[in-house]
């Protein structure tokens, strides 16, 4: 069974810093691309950054670039986001989310795609004085 | 960024009836599109992808269409479990892009 359990959230002050954590099981972690969506409280979803399965690829929402860094291990099934300078604007619930694949028929093979087949329960931040 | 809307923004629907909801990408996604419902304190669950693709354990009653800039969820037949936020995405031009919303009610 696919399990994506998050961490690491909490309340901050505005111009803090958090890192939040996935540790991924039941899939070979290496194998999959993963990314970070939130949800602001009563909003809807917002994708915020994606790391390919080897990190040679990774992409950043523009309301996040230059203050948030996504990585992973995948020796030890993790996926991180550190967030720097938060804002009050970052107020939000944090989902780690799997990559799907997509089959390319012109090549006959599975390629990473940028949709999410699993979601975690995600976590809470809060960034207030 | 591709802009994606969602119509309506609320559905009242009663449980048995057909529920049809749209979505729009500001420019073409071909078939690079994916359906999440959400309900109350949950996570997301994809439901479709690739536009028509059922992800694994969906039911036959969800359907998906289209291609472009024009795309369809069709419930076929709503069960009480049906009733909650329905939203699209588009993954085909970084960065990936979500609609606001559709909000399926029970009337």
């Amino acid at each position: 069974e696919v399990q994506l359990v998050e961490s690491g959230g909490g309340l901050v002050k505005p111009g803090g810093s958090l890192r939040l954590s996935c540790a991924a099981s039941g899939f070979t972690f290496s194998s999959y691309s993963m990314n970070w969506v939130r949800q602001a409280p009563g909003k809807g979803l917002e994708w915020v950054s994606s790391i390919s399965s080897s990190s040679s690829y990774i992409y950043y929402a523009d309301s996040v670039k230059g203050r948030f860094t996504i990585s992973r291990d995948n020796a030890k099934n993790s996926l991180y986001l550190q967030m720097n300078s938060l804002r009050a604007e970052d107020t939000a619930v944090y989902y780690c989310a799997r990559g799907g694949y997509i089959y390319d028929i012109l090549t006959g093979y599975y390629l990473e795609a940028g949709y999410f087949d699993y979601w975690g329960q995600g976590t809470l931040v809060t960034v207030s004085s | 960024e591709i802009v994606m809307t969602q119509s309506p923004a609320t559905l009242s629907v009663s449980p048995g009836e057909r529920a049809t909801l749209s979505c729009r990408a500001s420019q073409s996604v071909s078939s690079n599109l994916a359906w999440y419902q959400q309900k109350p304190g949950q996570a997301p669950r994809l439901l479709i992808y690739g536009a028509s693709t059922r992800a694994t354990g969906i039911p036959a009653r969800f359907s998906g269409s289209g291609s472009g800039t024009e795309f369809t969820l069709t419930i076929s037949s709503l069960q009480s479990e049906d009733f909650a936020v329905y939203y699209c995405q588009q993954y085909n031009n970084w960065p990936n892009s979500f609609g606001q919303g559709t909000k399926l009610e029970i009337k």
